[in-house]
């Protein structure tokens, strides 16, 4: 059974720009959610997904966003980004309709902000 | 709100000794306790859970940890230490079967040979 894959695992972007991470659940998995770690901050909740609808949410500005598709596949985007947003973005899945905390996690995208 | 505190953003054992990594949490209502690990470069890989039941859990690589409700805590352990337990160890909590999971700063693990 393939784990969760998270695409792509580095990239560099500069002050202003914006980007886009994308995470593959594990077959079968419904909810998604992802994480930003920092050394500083360690690991913050940014938002949860299940059946293409927000269930959760952080802390974060408006600046982040993220979304699903029918088949689980999970997006998150970040706008107009700074070099605070350099940080390690994690995505995790999880099989059951209610949350159980049992989170499978990818290796993540780690974002460079220049 | 939840929130999770672990004491030692650092801890060094020897190999073959205790590994004892503490954690306290908060919550308003029973929670969902977790632990996990990271290795380096890698995701967050769960080690052990409670929910109900036990308050003695068992996870894998030898690892355990306890449920004290009258102390808020969650403290994992494991009797002797290998090379291969280096790594950061992030414990958790979830509020309901609808929270999300909240975890704590984490702590990293050296062992030193």
């Amino acid at each position: 059974k393939a784990g969760v894959t998270q695409t792509p695992r580095y990239l560099i972007k500069t002050r202003g720009q914006q980007v886009t991470l994308s995470c593959s659940p594990i077959s079968g998995h419904r909810s998604v959610s992802w994480y930003q770690q920092t050394p500083g901050q360690g690991l913050q909740f940014l938002f949860e997904y299940f059946s293409e609808t927000q269930r959760n949410k952080g802390n974060f500005p408006g600046r982040f966003s993220g979304r699903q598709f029918s088949n689980s596949r999970s997006e998150m985007n970040v706008s107009t980004l700074e070099l605070g947003d350099s940080a390690l973005y994690l995505c995790a899945s999880e099989s059951g309709t209610w949350s159980t905390g049992e989170l499978f996690f990818g290796e993540g995208s780690r974002l460079t902000v220049l | 709100a939840q929130s999770v505190t672990q004491l030692g953003s650092h801890v060094s054992v020897s190999e073959g000794a205790l590994v004892l990594l503490r954690c306290n949490y908060s919550s308003s209502v029973p929670p969902y306790l977790f632990w996990y690990v990271q290795y380096p470069n890698q995701g967050l890989q769960l080690l052990l859970k409670y929910t109900t039941g036990a308050t003695l859990v068992k996870g894998i690589n030898g690892f355990e940890a306890e449920f004290k409700k009258s102390e808020t805590s969650f403290h994992l352990t494991k009797p002797s230490a290998h090379m291969s337990d280096a790594a950061e160890y992030f414990c958790a909590v979830s509020a309901t079967s609808y929270d999300k999971v909240i975890f704590g700063p984490g702590t990293s693990l050296s062992v030193i040979p």
